[in-house]
């Protein structure tokens, strides 16, 4: 049962592109949605969270952008950087301290 | 200050073996958590304690896993019986305080090998 759907699964961009990652999740009781950014060989590391009681948040070239009653929520990079390229999860928390993580999405930006 | 660290980076084992991995958290965080991830696969949840007890074990998949934490500092993940299927990345995560919004910081993970 997957409770948190990500998509892509892998995505290219050229450099300063716009790169888009959408999640779908199941569970109202979810109430925290952070995004992961993972290089190969390291542990996965937050870049940015949101809460369901705001639309957008921006964070320098990241956005997340949230709507509530589709329950989606997407990740925007703009002007993609070759630096960028990584796997990104999108996770939702609700109840518990344990975050449920999508699947992944690999990113490469082409110079 | 030092990150969340791992060991062993890589463990290599023979099924049928007993394997333990160590998680050192950041120094002062209370909350530690263990993650299983699969290739292509996003984190999956084993188990989290609060300083020395697991508050939650329930994403330990039988009764094989077993993880401890005695100062409420180091934990060790033991899997007993190794199988070919446990091979993943092992990750260690540790954050101040539980709460809705702490942020877990992640080690950089152990590979699990079962031959």
């Amino acid at each position: 049962q997957q409770q948190v759907k990500q998509s892509p699964q892998s995505l290219i961009v050229q450099k300063g592109g716009i790169s888009i990652i959408n999640c779908a999740y199941e569970n109202t009781a979810f109430d925290y949605f952070p995004w992961y950014q993972q290089f190969p060989g390291k542990g996965p590391a937050l870049l940015i969270a949101i809460r369901p009681d705001v639309s957008e948040k921006k964070e320098g070239r990241f956005t997340i952008s949230f709507n509530k009653s589709a329950k989606q929520f997407s990740l925007h990079i703009m002007d993609s950087q070759p630096g960028d390229s990584a796997t990104y999860f999108c996770a939702a928390r609700g109840g518990s301290y344990i975050p449920t993580f999508g699947r992944g999405t690999s990113l490469i930006v082409h110079p | 200050g030092a990150g969340v660290s791992q060991t062993p980076s890589n463990k290599v084992t023979e099924k049928g073996k007993y394997v333990e991995l160590r998680c050192d958290p950041i120094s002062g965080h209370t909350a530690l958590y263990w993650y299983r991830q699969s290739l292509g696969q996003g984190p999956e949840f084993l188990i989290y304690f609060q300083g020395t007890g697991a508050a939650d074990d329930s994403g330990l998949p039988n009764d094989r896993f077993f993880a401890v934490r005695p100062e409420g500092s180091v934990s060790t993940l033991k899997i007993q019986r190794t199988e070919r299927g446990d091979s993943a990345v092992y990750l260690c995560a540790s954050s101040l305080v539980p709460s809705g919004t702490d942020t877990q910081y992640f080690g950089p993970g152990t590979r699990l090998t079962v031959l």
